[in-house]
């Protein structure tokens, strides 16, 4: 099946610094990727719809100036997390799917990105 | 709103006994309907979807869903626990009315089963 990287799986920064979170579809295109936080024993909280080629779609609530989301090319959709604070550790999920196929078709997710700000 | 509820926090079964994990949706239109599972500090893995047709889904590592329109659930199943079953199912629904084909997540079941 189709798969998703994201990188790195497990990153601690310290307060007021910025962070990158890489997500990759390693053998497919994908035009739309989106960015998931989760709580602990919570589900997913959808942020950011990545586009490629153009700007993301932030849900309600959700900063933009904050978490920067760049969507380079159609492998390839990046998370910043800027000026990080503890509340901001989290874990963060990716998900991609495959360009040109229809909506019914299956969403592939990343591993996840465990975020620790101290 | 459209939504996507799992009545159940949590659901324990032995080992070798037949499992449920209940799932109900609110979503206008044809939604398309997924199941995911979640291992600890791992993404989520597809387990199986309905688009339509037949009502009984088969998915991975034996497991089915059975989509029922008029009771708007999708409920997963499987014949026979396993202790590695055990993990974090969500509920997913995805369709026209979802605010651009956007996927809404359940809250989440987790699955305990005891040897």
């Amino acid at each position: 099946g189709a798969v998703v990287s994201q990188h790195p799986s497990r990153v601690i920064c310290k307060s007021g610094t910025s962070v990158k979170i890489e997500c990759r579809s390693l053998d497919f295109q994908a035009t739309t990727m989106f960015w998931y936080r989760q709580f602990p024993k919570q589900s997913l909280m959808l942020m950011a719809t990545s586009n490629e080629g153009s700007k993301a779609t932030y849900e309600q609530g959700v900063e933009k100036d904050k978490f920067l989301i760049n969507h380079a090319s159609l492998t390839l959709s990046t998370l910043t997390v800027t000026s990080a604070h503890p509340e901001d550790s989290s874990f963060y999920i990716c998900s991609a799917t495959p360009r040109g196929q229809n909506p019914g078709n299956t969403i592939y997710f990343g591993e996840g990105s465990w975020l620790t700000v101290v | 709103a459209q939504s996507v509820a799992q009545p159940e926090d949590q659901v324990n079964v032995a080992e070798g006994n037949p499992l449920t994990v209940k799932c109900t949706y609110s979503v206008s239109g044809n939604p398309y309907l997924f199941w995911y599972v979640q291992y600890p500090n791992r993404g989520l893995q597809f387990l199986l979807k309905y688009i339509t047709g037949d009502n009984l889904v088969k998915g991975s590592y034996g497991f089915e869903a059975e989509f029922n329109k008029s009771q708007t659930s999708f409920h997963l199943k499987k014949p026979s626990a396993l202790v590695s079953d055990s993990a974090l199912y969500f509920c997913a629904v995805r369709g026209p009315n979802t605010g651009g084909f956007k996927t809404i997540f359940g809250a989440g079941t987790r699955l305990f089963v005891k040897a």
